[in-house]
C-alpha cells in the first residue's frame, strides 16, 4: 500500500524566501502526485499534477519535482509572499481508479 | 461549470441523528470519493464511486453509507450520528485513469455532533 510523508509538519519562513516542501512515498511504482493548498477553514485546492513520466511541473512561481527512484517530490514556491501562508498537502493514488492516500501535510506561514 | 458543490457548510446534530450529506458535480467526473479531516489523522477515505451504481468502501467506511443512482450525484448518509463522527467532510470528484485523475475537492460541510 502506497504511503505518503509529509516532513515537516510546520514551516516558518521570511518573506521573499524560496519554499521548499517535501513529500516521501514508500512505493516507487507511482502512478502520479497531485500536490493541493488548503486555506483555515476551506476546501483543497489542485496546484500542480505530476504524471508518472514526468520529473517537473511548473506553474508560476510553483515549481513540483518527482523522483521516483529516491521516493521523493518536492514542491519549491518562489520568493515566498505572506499569501502563500496555507497547508500544502500531497497525494498519490494507489490504485489505477484513483483512490488517494494523502500526507498530513505542511503548515506553511510566511512572514513579513 | 460550478465543479464540486457541497451542502450543508455547517451542521450540528445531537447523538443518534440521521442526516445526508450532499455533494454534486457537473465535469462528468466517473469518480467521487468522500474524505474525513480530522486533526492530527490527516485526510481519510470513507466511501468512493466508480461509476453510477458503483460504491466500495475505503479506510473508514463504519457508520456511513452510499449509493450513487447518477453520475453527478454521490450523497454521503449518516445513520445514526456519535461524537466520533465530528469533523470536516470533503467530497472529491476526478475522471478514472493513471495520467488523468487530477481530483477537484469541494469547499466541505463542517459537521459537530454532539
Amino acid at each position: 500500500k502506497q504511503e505518503v510523508t509529509q516532513i515537516p509538519a510546520a514551516l516558518s519562513v521570511p518573506e521573499g524566501e524560496n519554499l521548499v516542501l517535501n513529500c516521501s512515498f514508500t512505493d516507487s511504482a507511482i502512478y502520479n502526485l497531485q500536490w493541493f493548498r488548503q486555506d483555515p477553514g476551506k476546501g483543497l485546492t489542485s496546484l500542480l499534477l505530476i504524471q508518472s513520466s514526468q520529473r517537473e511541473q511548473t506553474s508560476g512561481r510553483l515549481n513540483a519535482s518527482l523522483d521516483k527512484s529516491s521516493g521523493r517530490s518536492t514542491l519549491y514556491i518562489a520568493a515566498s509572499q505572506p499569501g502563500d501562508s496555507a497547508t500544502y498537502l500531497c497525494a498519490s493514488p494507489t490504485d489505477s481508479w484513483g483512490k488517494f492516500q494523502f500526507g498530513a501535510g505542511t503548515q506553511v506561514v510566511v512572514t513579513p | 461549470n460550478a465543479g464540486v458543490t457541497q451542502t450543508p457548510k455547517f451542521q450540528v446534530l445531537k447523538t443518534g441523528q440521521s442526516m445526508t450529506l450532499q455533494c454534486a458535480q457537473d465535469m462528468n467526473h466517473e469518480y467521487m470519493s468522500w474524505y474525513r479531516q480530522d486533526p492530527g489523522m490527516g485526510l481519510r477515505l470513507i466511501h468512493y464511486s466508480v461509476g453510477a451504481g458503483i460504491t466500495d468502501q475505503g479506510e473508514v467506511p463504519n457508520g456511513y453509507n452510499v449509493s450513487r443512482s447518477t453520475t453527478e450525484d454521490f450523497p454521503l448518509r449518516l445513520l445514526s450520528a456519535a461524537p466520533s463522527q465530528t469533523s470536516v467532510y470533503f467530497c472529491a470528484s476526478s475522471r478514472p485513469g493513471l495520467a488523468y485523475n487530477e481530483q477537484f475537492f469541494g469547499p466541505g460541510t463542517r459537521l459537530t455532533v454532539l
